[in-house]
């Protein structure tokens, strides 16, 4: 079936260092999703892609959904503690389903 | 505004003992709406997911059932519990596209189970 792969499972970095995830999908995707979850919180919805290529930017976040619409990337500038966090994608397939992936566990030293 | 609650947030269930857990949507109609479960550090499992009243979707055979008696209620049960089904319980609403695409999804707070 559809799989939606991310890494690193984990990162730790010092305040103020960049931290980017890797979201890859088996299939192709119509859209791509990205979330955060904060420790002991639920999902909160950041962005969506759709179209190849695609970048869109938050602040310090930017994110890519790949030419062939099959992986998608996450990069944040300049770590601050309020980034903690899981980030997840999710990923719209063949299957008209939200498939998310493994999740990139991020913790911010000050 | 759109508001999810879920309830309880927390609950102590001992193995064999029924569960039931409600997720109810506010401020939308005709939501698509979900059950996820999360094990501890991990990513989200799709349980079940519904259209509309009555429709339910399975997507991990187990003992859990869904229903949805009415729009903007969707409840998760189980006849007895297994010690594999704790984790965190989380409801999800959508908007209703064109067969449900290209929105995004809006959870709840979340129902953290522990089966002893």
């Amino acid at each position: 079936g559809q799989q939606v792969m991310q890494i690193p499972q984990y990162q730790h970095v010092q305040e103020g260092e960049d931290f980017t995830t890797y979201c890859n999908s088996s299939t192709t995707l119509s859209n791509i999703q990205w979330y955060k979850q904060r420790p002991g919180g639920h999902p909160v919805f950041l962005i969506q892609l759709v179209k190849s290529g695609e970048v869109k930017k938050q602040k310090r976040l930017t994110f890519q959904f790949g030419e062939a619409k099959k992986n998608s990337s996450l990069h944040i500038t300049a770590t601050q503690t309020t980034d903690v966090g899981t980030y997840f994608c999710a990923g719209l397939g063949s299957t008209d389903k939200l498939i998310f992936g493994t999740g990139t566990r991020l913790q911010v030293f000050p | 505004s759109q508001t999810i609650h879920q309830w309880p947030a927390t609950l102590v269930q001992p193995v064999g003992s029924p569960l039931s857990l409600e997720c109810t949507v506010e401020g939308t109609s005709n939501p698509n709406l979900y059950w996820y479960r999360q094990a501890a550090g991990r990513g989200l499992q799709l349980l079940f997911y519904s259209v509309g009243i009555g429709q339910i979707s399975s997507e991990v055979p187990q003992n859990l059932s869904a229903s949805r008696p009415q729009d903007r209620q969707f409840i998760l049960s189980s006849k007895k519990l297994l010690l594999s089904d704790s984790g965190f319980y989380l409801c999800a609403w959508s908007a209703r596209g064109w067969r449900g695409r290209n929105h995004e999804q809006y959870f709840g707070p979340g129902t953290r189970l522990t089966v002893t």
